[in-house]
């Protein structure tokens, strides 16, 4: 159990629809990273929030949008679902990220939150 | 443009063997590297890390050797357990103009025979 906790675990919805996924970070990580796994284009990097602030952006759609509330959770809203977007959905978290250079350290992944949308 | 791969999709190695897995990448200008390794339905999980100013870098039964001149990283796991079976993932870190973005290989297969 790496302390990082994601909600819902399975989520079926339709094309068009919007969801919201849930995660909330190791206690006293400042740091929350978004990825995205599927089957085609492997595991990649969509967002980091650091403190509550966006820090890092990777290849997030403009359909997608994050955010980390003051409590350090964060949500990772999908929007105009498409066929394509069916994968599994990972959060991570790290203490590292400071008001300078920011590493990504080691990072704890959730579970993920499986996604299928028909 | 940049990306990470891996010399091979797949691994076999006997209980006990060392084994190595590569990568290679394409972007001088990456900073740090990571190895994740994902076990069949869960998250990735961190192995090591190392950062571009160095060559060599160990952990437990696990050493990231970095080669910047061929711009290739690879995973020497020693005396391989069962409990390593699993996809290994490496990515690395690339920093342009404050924003940095984290790219992650296909993955490694590797499969330890008993």
């Amino acid at each position: 159990d790496s302390g990082v906790t994601q909600t819902p675990k399975h989520l079926i919805t339709a094309t068009g629809q919007r969801v919201t996924l849930r995660c909330s970070p190791r206690s006293g990580d400042l740091s929350v990273y978004w990825y995205q796994q599927s089957l085609d284009q492997g595991l990649q990097f969509l967002i980091q929030y650091y403190n509550g602030e966006e820090r890092a952006k990777g290849n997030i759609l403009e359909r997608f949008s994050a955010q980390q509330f003051p409590d350090l959770h964060s949500e990772l809203n999908l929007s105009s679902l498409e066929l394509g977007d069916s994968a599994l959905y990972f959060c991570a978290s790290s203490v590292e990220g400071t008001s300078g250079r920011i590493g990504f350290g080691e990072q704890f992944f959730g579970p993920g939150t499986r996604l299928t949308v028909l | 443009g940049e990306s990470v791969g891996l010399h091979l999709p797949t691994l076999s190695v006997q209980e006990g063997d060392n084994s190595i897995i590569n990568c290679a990448y394409s972007n001088s200008a990456s900073d740090y590297f990571i190895w994740y390794k994902q076990e069949s339905g869960k998250g990735p999980q961190f192995i090591i890390d190392i950062r571009s100013n160095m060559d060599k870098r160990q952990g437990q039964r696990v050493t990231v050797l970095l080669n910047k001149t061929v711009k290739h990283l690879s995973l020497q796991i020693a005396a391989t357990q069962p409990g390593d079976s699993a996809v290994y993932f490496c990515a690395e870190k690339i920093s342009n103009f404050g924003n940095e973005k984290l790219t992650f290989g296909t993955g490694t297969r590797l499969t330890i025979i008993p």
